[in-house]
C-alpha cells in the first residue's frame, strides 16, 4: 500500500466549476500536511498547508481529518490557470532528526472553456 | 529574494558514468533535501542534510551520495548510472521553523 494515495484523474472540468480532490495517508505519525501544485515539466510549488481546523486561501480550501487520515482540497470557481497536477504531501520525522516529504502520485486537473 | 537554484538544467549521460548535481538553498535556509521524480510519479525522497550532516536517507542504493558545504549548498552524486536513473532531480530547502520545503527548478537527467 502506498503511503499517500490519490486519485490520478484526470479531472476535466469547465471553467467556473467547483472541484474536490481527496487523499489518504497510511502513517498515523505524520506530522504536517500540504498541497503542492506542479505544472508540466516544472518543480512542485507549495499551494497551502493543511490543518485540522481547515484553512482557506481565496478560492482554495483544505481540510485534514486526522482520525480518518484523510486530506482534501476544494477549488471553487475554477480558472484555466488552475490546470496542473495537485500533489498531496505529508511530512514524517526521520530517525536522524530531519523530516522528509512523502508525495502522492498527484491528481491532474484540466480546466476547459 | 532568490529561490532555490540548481545546476545544470539538463544533462545527458551514458550508462556506467558518474554525475554530480548542484543546489543552492534559499538564503537563510540551512536544510537541503534531494528528491527524484520519474514520469507519472510524485517525487521520492533521497537525502536530507542540515548543517552539513546527513539527517535522513531514502530507499536508494549506495550509488547515490550527497554532501553539504559550509555555505549550505549541496551536491548529489550518482555513480554507475543506470537507465532507470533517468529522472528529474529536485532540490528543496526548508526554513528553520516549519516543515514546508521549497523546490528548485530541478535537473533533468537522461541516461542513454
Amino acid at each position: 500500500r502506498k503511503e499517500v494515495e490519490q486519485d490520478p484523474g484526470p479531472f476535466n472540468v469547465p471553467e467556473g466549476a467547483t472541484v474536490a480532490f481527496n487523499c489518504t495517508y497510511s502513517n498515523s505519525a505524520s506530522q504536517s500536511f500540504f498541497w503542492y501544485r506542479q505544472d508540466c515539466r516544472k518543480e512542485p510549488k507549495l499551494l497551502m498547508s493543511v490543518y485540522s481546523s481547515g484553512n482557506e486561501d481565496g478560492r482554495f480550501t483544505a481540510q485534514l481529518n486526522r482520525a480518518s487520515q484523510y486530506i482534501s482540497l476544494l477549488i471553487r470557481d475554477s480558472k484555466l490557470s488552475d490546470s496542473a497536477t495537485y500533489l498531496c504531501v505529508v511530512t514524517n520525522i526521520l530517525t536522524g532528526g530531519g523530516n522528509k516529504l512523502t508525495f502522492g502520485t498527484g491528481t491532474q486537473l484540466k480546466v476547459e472553456l | 529574494d532568490a529561490g532555490v537554484t540548481q545546476s545544470p538544467t539538463h544533462l545527458i549521460k551514458t550508462r556506467g558514468q558518474q554525475v554530480t548535481l548542484r543546489c543552492s538553498p534559499i538564503s537563510g535556509h540551512k536544510s537541503v533535501s534531494w528528491y527524484q521524480q520519474v514520469l507519472g510519479q510524485g517525487p521520492q525522497f533521497i537525502f536530507q542534510y542540515y548543517e552539513k550532516e546527513e539527517r535522513g536517507r531514502g530507499n536508494f542504493p549506495d550509488r547515490f551520495s550527497a554532501r553539504q558545504f559550509p555555505n549550505y549548498s549541496s551536491e548529489l552524486n550518482v555513480n554507475a548510472l543506470l537507465l532507470g536513473d533517468s529522472a528529474l532531480y529536485l532540490c528543496a530547502s526548508r526554513p528553520r521553523d516549519g516543515y514546508e520545503q521549497y523546490f528548485g527548478p530541478g535537473t533533468r537527467l537522461t541516461v542513454t
